[in-house]
């Protein structure tokens, strides 16, 4: 199984500053790469497909990078609405898996 | 209005079976591949198990295998996730999900329902 390790697991930022969040794959995966964010107490929202492709209705503060077994999610200015742990997942292979999560804090 | 809506959900004794439904509405169900996701009490997203189009082809997390299926039935817009011999550590709220058309990530989740397997 692809294991994926995500980096910091918990983060505090003020809002207006740059966030970055590292997804590593324990073998290559292509783009085949997903990053989601999920409030607290509310599913999940898809925020990146395919590495780097933003969803639609995602704000452009976020966007995606990498290939091959290392990934990022930038948030170019972060806001208080961003709050929340952040899941990268990867659809290379079956059995598909999540990273371990990534918490949010606004300072 | 697009969603997805699970239901079927309860709380059981260990080795029990329970089946847990997704009513689909507002698009084109049988278009689409889905997903089953589990979350543990205050814990990740695990994904457990994914069907396409017309049910021919599915996928399971190695725990659950042998033990859970899932099926759809594009007539009804429903999936399912049928459980059996339930471990405690199978609780969590179950999302169904649904794949992009033209990828397997999710671009729609459900809200959930919980199982809880517990003597």
């Amino acid at each position: 199984d692809i294991q994926l390790t995500q980096s910091p697991p918990f983060l505090s930022a003020s809002v207006g500053d740059r966030v970055t969040i590292t997804c590593r794959a324990s073998q290559g995966i292509h783009i085949f790469l997903a990053w989601y964010q999920q409030r607290p107490g509310k599913a999940p929202n898809v925020l990146i497909y395919e590495a780097s492709n933003l969803y639609s209705g995602v704000p452009s503060r976020f966007s995606g990078s990498g290939s091959g077994t290392e990934f990022t999610l930038t948030i170019s200015s972060l806001q208080p609405e961003d709050l929340g742990t952040y899941y990268c997942q990867q659809l290379s292979n079956y059995p598909l898996t999540f990273g371990g999560g990534t918490k949010v804090e606004i300072k | 209005q697009v969603q997805l809506v699970e239901s079927g959900g309860g709380v059981v004794q260990p080795g029990a079976s329970l089946r847990v439904s997704c009513a689909a509405s507002g698009f084109g169900f049988s278009s689409h591949g889905m997903h089953w996701v589990r979350q543990a009490p205050g814990k990740g997203l695990e994904w457990v198990a994914y069907i396409g189009l017309d049910g021919s082809d599915d996928h399971y997390v190695n725990s659950v295998k042998g033990r859970f299926t899932i099926s759809r039935d594009n007539s009804k817009n429903t999936l399912f996730l049928q459980t059996s011999s339930l471990r405690p550590e199978d609780t969590g709220v179950y999302l169904c999900a649904r794949a992009r058309l033209d990828g397997h990530d999710v671009d729609l989740w459900g809200q959930g329902t919980l199982v809880s397997v517990s003597s």
